[in-house]
């Protein structure tokens, strides 16, 4: 079992959409959560970090659930250039700093 | 945010050869990684670069195929030895200054023949 699984979707949906994204982690030590972004051909950028209490900005929600290790993402009014991976990204407890990488879900949406 | 640079941003090699990939940033930075993400995977850290010692490396990662050099705070290269096909991927530094975010070079295309 992958240590952060995502469904790798696609998802397909149309503008002004809402769509959710989520993710589980394996290890309950994991210390902190983030949300990335990948556009096709590119590098992977942060799109936000994610909070116990749940943190918003702008159309995206990120949500984290320590007891069921689950992490979430939900982006409101889904516009064309929000077409991207995203990735979820758990990082463990230590001073190593390492990151740990979802496979990512693919987002397309469509006019 | 630091801003980082990655030469080549692509190269086609042929196999048994050798590959340079040089990450510079443009501020001093502690902590620096190499990832490698292949054709529909997800990002696979390599090594940590340390700066004055050896890299730490990840498990099924060895200094023989993969030699990193982190000769001070704002540059490292890391080496891609006698490639074969299955080398091809994109190889992406990334810096951790300490904050919560990671800043990543635009990547190095690599491809085997």
């Amino acid at each position: 079992r992958k240590e952060v699984e995502q469904d790798p979707g696609p998802f397909n949906v149309p503008e002004g959409a809402t769509v959710a994204f989520n993710c589980t982690y394996s290890n309950s030590a994991s210390q902190s959560f983030f949300w990335y972004r990948q556009d096709c051909r590119k590098e992977p950028k942060l799109l936000m970090s994610v909070y116990s209490s749940g943190n918003e900005d702008g159309r995206f929600t990120a949500q984290l659930n320590r007891a069921s290790q689950y992490i979430s993402l939900l982006i409101r009014d889904s516009k064309l250039s929000d077409s991207a991976t995203y990735l979820c990204v758990v990082r463990r407890a230590g001073n190593n700093r390492k990151l740990i990488w979802g496979l990512g879900t693919s987002l397309a949406v469509n006019p | 945010s630091a801003v980082i640079s990655q030469k080549p941003s692509r190269d086609i090699c042929q196999r048994g050869t050798s590959l340079t990939i040089q990450c510079q940033v443009d501020s001093q930075v502690t902590m620096m990684f190499w990832y490698r993400q292949q054709p529909g995977q997800s990002l696979t850290l390599i090594a940590t670069a340390n700066q004055g010692s050896e890299a730490t490396y990840e498990s099924g990662f060895v200094i023989d195929k993969f030699p990193i050099s982190r000769p001070n705070l704002t540059f490292s290269t890391l080496t891609v030895s006698n490639m074969s096909p299955e080398d091809s991927s994109i190889y992406l530094c990334s810096v951790d200054q300490g904050t919560d975010t990671q800043y990543f070079g635009p990547g190095t295309r690599l491809t085997v023949l």
